[in-house]
């Protein structure tokens, strides 16, 4: 069963405006949480993490929010560029030594 | 800076036969993993190694063996290839003795295909 859930295949959004990439986990254990960015023919690239302990985290355009009680983060770009057209993964760490990785969301940032 | 280093990027391969990837760091990590990555699938770890000479298997390691002889080398076998092995594999290694907040790096990917 998954425990990191990406339910956005894919998201388009116009340059400029804001683009909001959503994960939800299941595991109460999961305790820091991170994003990574890929691009076609590349390795993932680490973004932006978020502790437990926090429920927002900023680092230039992008803002990772973390809302425990529902069990949901959101990443925010603004504004989207269309350098930012990857595919972005959601990970969670629980204290073991491997991360589990949502399914992706591919983002389209239109010109 | 190279970082993590994979080869080979792309290989063919034919059903029962046998193949290593290569993952080379050059940060001095003693953390290192591999992963694959199947069409509409997340990332999923096959194995991983907490320093020289150690190995432990992750979600998915059947069909796979793993050497970590050298620091800096992680090694991935496939000791007869079966058409569900073909898959995009990511090398990866991190610093920290753990893996929670301390971010991955990964190599470019090698593209397997078993026919």
């Amino acid at each position: 069963d998954q425990q990191v859930k990406q339910n956005s295949p894919s998201l388009s959004v116009q340059e400029g405006r804001i683009s909001i990439l959503n994960c939800d986990y299941t595991n109460s254990m999961f305790d820091y949480f991170l994003w990574y960015k890929k691009y076609p023919a590349e390795g993932p690239t680490f973004l932006i993490s978020i502790s437990s302990i926090k429920d927002k985290n900023e680092d230039g355009r992008f803002t990772v929010f973390l809302n425990k009680s529902a069990k949901h983060l959101s990443l925010h770009i603004v504004p989207s560029q269309p350098g930012d057209s990857a595919v972005y993964f959601c990970a969670a760490d629980g204290g073991s030594y491997q991360l589990t990785f949502g399914k992706g969301t591919k983002l389209s940032v239109i010109p | 800076n190279a970082g993590v280093t994979q080869t080979p990027k792309f290989r063919v391969l034919k059903t029962g036969q046998s193949m290593t990837l290569l993952c080379a760091q050059d940060m001095n990590h003693e953390y290192m993993y591999w992963y694959r990555q199947d069409p509409g699938m997340g990332l999923r770890l096959i194995h991983y190694s907490v320093g020289e000479g150690t190995t432990a298997k992750g979600e998915v390691p059947d069909g796979y063996n793993v050497s970590r002889l050298k620091k800096q080398n992680f090694l991935l076998g496939l000791e007869s290839a079966a058409p569900s092995q073909t898959s995009v594999y990511f090398c990866a290694s991190s610093y920290s003795e753990k893996a929670a907040g301390e971010k991955l790096f990964f190599g470019s990917g090698t593209q397997l295909s078993v026919l």
